[in-house]
């Protein structure tokens, strides 16, 4: 079974500044992707970046950019040039690629808010 | 709208009724997903359907509770003889065919409290 660790419950920073948001997992897997989801305050939760394991370069979407260590199971989301419509909670997700069951199945973790402030 | 469609979006309901929910997937999205999610914590799983095949469900999934998909495009969600631990936001979320590398795409979630 896969699991993912959020350990920062909460996190806040200054508008236009840069946050770095903590994942850690663990699998027996080799083939699996990695996403961060943001869910802001009653509202649905919307895709922000995703992964491939077997890529080793870092995704990066906008402001948004990830840094994948596989080999220590980390994946921790960077926001630079935070905005206040980032506020919201911040869910870190893998997911085991094709060729098995519970492909497409996603385990979450715990989630962080983050607090942007003006 | 094109996007995952959950009806309704909030439900009170007396501990011991039935309730059901429904899921409507982005069109050809060939799996959809059903998670719960309580207060501060991130979604759980319960049961995932591949067209109208039911692949797989979770232990949380008791016997009270049951999912449809019939002919592969709406879902249901049925919650039996309610009880307060089954308050929480039950999202609803598809994928389109191919490796799963574009994620899911959630809909908004339906609330239920069981008062």
């Amino acid at each position: 079974a896969q699991t993912v660790t959020q350990s920062q419950p909460e996190m806040s920073v200054q508008e236009a500044e840069t946050v770095t948001l903590s994942c850690t997992y663990d699998t027996s897997e080799n083939n699996y992707y990695l996403f961060w989801y943001k869910q802001p305050p009653s509202r649905q939760m919307i895709l922000v970046i995703r992964q491939e394991a077997y890529k080793q370069q870092n995704a990066t979407e906008n402001r948004f950019s990830v840094n994948f260590q596989k080999a220590a199971k980390s994946f921790s989301l960077k926001i630079s040039d935070s905005q206040l419509g980032d506020t919201a909670m911040y869910f870190c997700a893998f997911m085991k690629g094709a060729g098995g069951t519970s492909y497409g199945k996603l385990t979450f973790g715990q989630g962080t808010i983050l607090t942007v402030h003006p | 709208d094109t996007g995952v469609s959950q009806d309704p979006r909030h439900k009170i309901t007396k501990r011991g009724q039935n309730v059901t929910f429904r899921c409507d997937p982005i069109s050809e999205h060939n799996r959809l997903y059903w998670y719960r999610q309580t207060l501060g914590q991130g979604p759980e799983f319960l049961t995932y359907f591949q067209n109208e095949a039911q692949l797989e469900k979770s232990r949380l999934l008791s016997d009270r509770f049951s999912a449809e998909r019939p002919k592969g495009s709406f879902s249901t969600l049925e919650i039996q003889r309610t009880e307060q631990g089954d308050s929480a936001m039950y999202l609803c979320a598809s994928s389109p065919p191919g490796t799963g590398a574009l994620g899911a795409f959630f809909g908004q979630g339906t609330r239920l409290t069981v008062v």
